[in-house]
């Protein structure tokens, strides 16, 4: 089945405590990036890549990391998580179609940052 | 800033009722797309338009791009309660940007039985 897996679905965590959340797609796709989703301000991109070993910077991107050594793989870092970090967060992955990227949306990580 | 709007913002509707929801720009888009997204999961992409004036038709919903690509609706004959979840639109291509996805903040659909 074609999908886009996140992992943790929960994650509760102390200020300033290091953590992971892993994201990976079986589509083959190349493009893939990572959103927070917050009440009042909707889906708001963190970071992207377009290939292996090639990110970007989205909209909002001061106090996350990625990397994606693997086409597959996209994990998203919070290297010392704060507060304001606490939200939904989306990685997704993207098919390109005629010139429009379609995206494939895994099923989320709540994070509450205490 | 390129904005979506998108309207109304809730609706609560009763089942079989027809409805309509809104997404309008003042920037011109090369495409626009819309999303479903149920209570915990990720948003579903339901269909992308490319072309001004396009129509789509997936089961219930209709989907039409406005002529001038500025604009867009969906319109659902006949709501069930299966269609309950956040309608979320999407637009590319604003200031030659082909990659960059700009997001409205959705219409929270409610279909009572």
């Amino acid at each position: 089945e074609a999908q886009v897996t996140q992992n943790p679905r929960y994650l509760i965590t102390v200020t300033g405590k290091k953590l992971t959340v892993t994201c990976s797609q079986n589509m083959n796709h190349e493009y893939m990036s990572w959103y927070r989703q917050d009440p009042g301000l909707g889906l708001r991109q963190i970071y992207y890549s377009m290939n292996v070993e090639v990110t970007d910077k989205g909209d909002v991107p001061e106090g996350y990391k990625v990397s994606r050594k693997e086409k597959r793989n996209f994990p998203l870092i919070l290297e010392s998580p704060s507060p304001n970090q606490t939200s939904l967060y989306f990685c997704a992955s993207s098919l390109k179609i005629a010139g429009v990227y379609e995206q494939y949306f895994g099923p989320g990580t709540r994070l509450t940052v205490t | 800033t390129q904005l979506l709007e998108q309207s109304p913002q809730f609706l609560s509707i009763q089942e079989g009722e027809n409805l309509t929801v809104y997404c309008n720009s003042s920037s011109v888009f090369s495409s626009l797309q819309w999303y479903r997204q149920e209570p915990g999961e990720g948003p579903v992409l339901l269909v992308t338009v490319v072309t001004g004036g396009e129509v789509k038709k997936l089961k219930r919903l209709t989907f039409q791009f406005g002529d001038a690509r500025k604009d867009s609706s969906l319109h659902i004959t006949a709501a069930q309660p299966g269609d309950t979840g956040l309608y979320l639109c999407a637009a590319t291509g604003g200031a030659g940007n082909n990659r960059k996805l700009i997001w409205g903040l959705g219409t929270s659909l409610a279909v009572n039985p």
